[in-house]
């Protein structure tokens, strides 16, 4: 049973580029989690997502920042207009119905020169 | 403080030796999980607490849960230089909700 999968692994743009960051929840997974990590601190929630469904975007960014989880077909998350500040680690959960547990997949560095 | 946030930020030990890490969190939670991170990585799943639950144990790990004081205990007994990593307390105050993550302890384990 594959775990969260996450591409690409690293990611490098220039400003006013876009970002897109795919995650592939576990088999059987219907709640995808995004989280930001910036260097040497904890994660930050950024947006949860059932199969096409926003459930709670209080994370996000109210700019340039989407997330999107279709019926088929990996999470997406969405960078418009990258800045340096959005050089972080994303990091993107999988969870089963009704599971407490998340896990985690092994994120996507980005770096915006 | 923030929600979540661990104490020590750092800790060095000598192989063998137990190592104690702290959480303290604002808000009522229906859960509580440790994290590990080693560095660039991602986060392996430790173990998870429940609001109703006291004590847990999971191969060299104890984790406590003291909801009337807000904070919970992660001790890893007998270290290896293998456990050098981040450890990283995270509260839901649903289930299957979002997690709020602490800044993280990071241990070192010399052999």
């Amino acid at each position: 049973n594959a775990g969260v999968m996450q591409n690409p692994r690293h990611l490098v743009r220039r400003r006013g580029q876009e970002a897109r960051l795919r995650c592939s929840p576990m088999k059987g997974h219907s709640h995808v989690y995004w989280y930001r990590q910036l260097p040497e601190e904890g994660l930050k929630f950024m947006v949860y997502l059932q199969k096409e469904n926003i459930i709670d975007e209080s994370g996000m960014p109210k700019e340039r920042f989407s997330a999107e989880f279709p019926k088929e077909g990996p999470s997406i998350l969405r960078i418009q207009q990258v800045v340096r500040g959005d050089s972080a680690a994303y990091f993107c959960a999988s969870s089963g119905t009704s599971s407490e547990t998340q896990y985690f997949g092994p994120g996507t560095r980005l770096l915006v020169l | 403080s923030q929600q979540g946030e661990e104490d020590p930020q750092a800790l060095s030990i000598q192989e063998g030796e137990n190592a104690t890490m702290n959480c303290s969190y604002k808000t009522s939670i229906n859960n509580l999980q440790w994290y590990r991170q080693n560095s660039g990585r991602g986060l392996v799943h430790l173990i998870l607490i429940r609001s109703n639950e006291r004590e847990k144990h999971s191969g060299r790990l104890r984790v406590t849960l003291d909801t009337s004081k807000k904070s919970s205990s992660l001790l890893i007994t007998a270290s290896r230089a293998a456990d050098t990593a981040s450890y990283f307390c995270a509260t839901a105050q649903a289930a299957g909700n979002k997690l709020t993550f602490g800044g993280g302890t990071r241990v070192l384990v010399k052999p």
